[in-house]
């Protein structure tokens, strides 16, 4: 069975503080995807990473793969109140019977003012 | 450009009856993914179709099938309805090529009774 386990499962931190979230697995991915969703939402895609190492800024998001495609994290510098929400990870695999999507259980992260 | 629709956004069904939830991809898309999502977990993998062929499957029965249109919307259908069925039912389109970046509806909550 693929899994994409995701730490912490919750995070409660002030305005201000820094955090990283993280996303591991035993599968390599051709791709990875980061969402944000907020309750009765559908999931927001926030970054695409495709190749080993690869890392991405997004305002005060800063994304990274692994150099060996399976694991990444998310780094999230001076959390605002409205960086509250359910964080996913989401690994992309092609494999025989075709394309398969796995999520990580999602990090929930309560930024308090 | 408008964005992925679902439908109905709320159901209530009894023990086995059958359901049948639809989505309209973004246009532009030829790809869709169906995820069902338990209360607190992150969106498990149901299927996805491609060209109006199933492209991909996760650890779902049978009962759990699919469609998708020359128009590139599509629909869940789920038979025989369980207790555990009740979950966020989501649909998420892309294009094939891009990574597996997905764009998702708000989703159809089920209840099953």
């Amino acid at each position: 069975t693929q899994l994409l386990e995701q730490s912490p499962q919750f995070l409660s931190i002030q305005e201000g503080e820094n955090l990283t979230v993280y996303c591991n697995s035993s599968s390599v991915f051709s791709s990875l995807q980061w969402y944000r969703q907020e309750p009765g939402e559908g999931p927001v895609l926030l970054v695409t990473v495709v190749t080993g190492g690869e890392v991405k800024k997004l305002k005060r998001l800063t994304f990274q793969f692994g150099d060996a495609r399976k694991d990444s994290s998310l780094h999230i510098t001076a959390a605002q109140t409205g960086d509250t929400g359910l964080y996913l990870c989401a690994g992309a695999r092609l494999n025989t019977g075709g394309f398969k999507t796995i999520f990580g259980a999602g990090t929930r992260l309560f930024v308090k003012a | 450009e408008t964005g992925v629709t679902q439908s109905p956004t709320h159901l209530i069904k009894t023990r086995g009856q059958q359901v049948t939830l639809r989505c309209s991809s973004q246009s532009g898309h030829n790809t869709v993914s169906w995820y069902q999502q338990a209360l607190g977990q992150g969106p498990q993998f149901i299927f996805q179709y491609y060209r109006e062929e199933e492209n991909g499957r996760g650890n779902f029965p049978p009962r759990f099938s699919g469609l998708q249109f020359p128009n590139y919307s599509s629909e869940l259908n789920v038979n025989a309805l369980e207790l555990d069925d009740s979950a966020l039912y989501l649909c998420a389109s892309s294009q094939i090529g891009t990574g597996n970046e997905q764009f998702f509806g708000p989703g159809t909550r089920l209840t099953v009774l």
